[in-house]
């Protein structure tokens, strides 16, 4: 069975510009979850999605936002982009959330370079 | 969620057995350990979890400790391809909520 997706691999931006990226979980999955990995702040959570529900939040700005669609694919999107934005952007997805199971599964992420 | 401890890096002899320590002496009863790996920026990769017995697959073995204050992820028989960051997260969901991942282990096997 194929594994979460992730769309693009990679990215190169502009300052002030807006990027969308876009995550495809794995068949049957619901849940959803952002994360950004910098070298500075390693991995950080950005928000998760269940049911087209935003669920949980991270801290931070407005400028990031995401949101789910009914067949659970999940897109990102961030405006206004700052040089501090350039990370490797990972989705994870899993069944629901339930206690005590097999943990979230990654996909291989989209690198962003704000130049 | 509970903050994990743990060493910054460690070195382990190709074949040998590599044992990562993990603090979470904060943890509370209904948080589960779960242990991931990241291998080369991919995106990181579940590798084992537990509550409060000791669990084994096909990937490692997790020891917790009776008071779960701690943990130790046991790799038996490393090879140069276990080289990564390894994560340990206390966490109360298997979901996706916000796992808090730490700074990990990054553990080198050496041929």
């Amino acid at each position: 069975k194929a594994g979460v997706t992730q769309t693009p691999r990679y990215l190169i931006k502009t300052r002030g510009q807006q990027v969308t990226l876009s995550c495809s979980p794995i068949s049957g999955h619901r849940s959803v979850s952002w994360y950004q990995q910098t070298p500075g702040q390693g991995l950080q959570f950005l928000f998760e999605y269940f049911s087209e529900t935003q669920r949980n939040k991270g801290n931070f700005p407005g400028r990031f936002s995401g949101r789910q669609f009914s067949n659970s694919r999940s897109e990102m999107n961030v405006s206004t982009l700052e040089l501090g934005d350039s990370a490797l952007y990972l989705c994870a997805s899993s069944l629901a959330p339930a206690t005590g199971g097999r943990g979230a599964f990654f996909g291989q992420g989209t690198r962003l370079t704000v130049v | 969620d509970a903050k994990t401890t743990q060493p910054p890096s460690m070195d382990c002899a190709e074949g040998r057995a590599a044992n990562l320590p993990c603090n979470h002496s904060t943890i509370s009863g209904n948080e589960y350990v779960y242990w991931y790996r990241q291998i080369h920026s991919q995106g990181p990769q579940y590798i084992i979890h537990g509550l409060k017995n000791n669990e084994t697959n096909e990937m490692a073995s997790l020891i917790i400790t009776e008071d779960r204050k701690s943990s130790t992820l046991i790799l038996p028989h490393a090879t140069l391809r276990d080289t990564a960051v390894y994560y340990c997260i206390a966490d109360a969901t298997s979901g996706t909520y916000k796992y808090i991942f730490g700074t990990g282990t990054r553990l080198k096997v050496l041929a």
